[in-house]
């Protein structure tokens, strides 16, 4: 089992819909999530950052933490175009070692 | 917000050569990493630079194949050696910084086809 489960999509969605992305893991001592959004031939760029449990909202992205059924999302609302991207999850310890764990991302493409 | 930039951005090579893809960061790092990303698979991390010694490497990564340096705190270079079609991948430097630890910010990444 990989420590990260996400969907790989593809996911489809009309511009201004709601878009939930999700992932799962397995271990229990991760603390710190990302959500990092990734274009085409370019590096992933950090959305969102969360510690622990709760909800963190920017603008239209809600990212959402659910630490005892080890379950994240993030929420886009009012999509556009422009969000038609990778979005990869990752998570860690928190330990000095630094290593994230990634979810294989899931592709969007908002059509207009 | 810190540039990260990688050279080359992209290459096509021949089995059996090597290629250095170097990472600059224009700020001060506390740490610097290195990341495969194969097509339909998740970041792997291959290994942590460590600054002026040794890199730490992954389960499945070792030094020979993937020589990291790291002379200071704001340059990097992983060399991918004696190539195969398999190392055909992205590969992605990222830092952390001790103000945003646990956090890494990601370079452009170095797009490598080995034929």
């Amino acid at each position: 089992q990989k420590e990260v489960e996400q969907d790989p999509g593809p996911l489809s969605v009309p511009e201004g819909a709601i878009v939930s992305l999700n992932c799962t893991y397995s271990n229990s001592a991760f603390q710190y999530f990302m959500w990092y959004r990734q274009y085409s031939r370019k590096g992933p760029e950090l959305l969102m950052y969360t510690y622990s449990s709760g909800n963190k909202e920017d603008g239209r992205f809600t990212a959402q933490v659910d630490k005892s059924s080890k379950y994240i999302s993030l929420f886009i609302r009012d999509s556009q175009p422009s969000d038609s991207a990778t979005y990869l999850c990752a998570m860690t310890r928190g330990s000095t070692l630094g290593r994230l764990y990634f979810g294989r991302g899931t592709q969007l493409t908002v059509w207009p | 917000s810190a540039v990260i930039s990688q050279k080359p951005s992209r290459d096509i090579c021949q089995r059996g050569t090597s290629l250095t893809i170097q990472c600059q960061v224009d700020s001060q790092v506390t740490m610097m990493f290195w990341y495969r990303q194969q097509p339909g698979q998740s970041l792997t991390l291959i290994a942590t630079a460590n600054q002026g010694s040794e890199a730490t490497y992954e389960s499945g990564f070792v030094i020979d194949k993937f020589p990291i340096s790291r002379p200071n705190l704001t340059f990097s270079t992983l060399t991918v050696s004696n190539m195969s079609p398999e190392d055909s991948s992205i590969y992605l430097c990222s830092v952390e910084w001790v103000r945003t630890q646990e956090t890494q910010y990601f370079g452009p990444g170095t797009r490598l086809l080995v034929l």
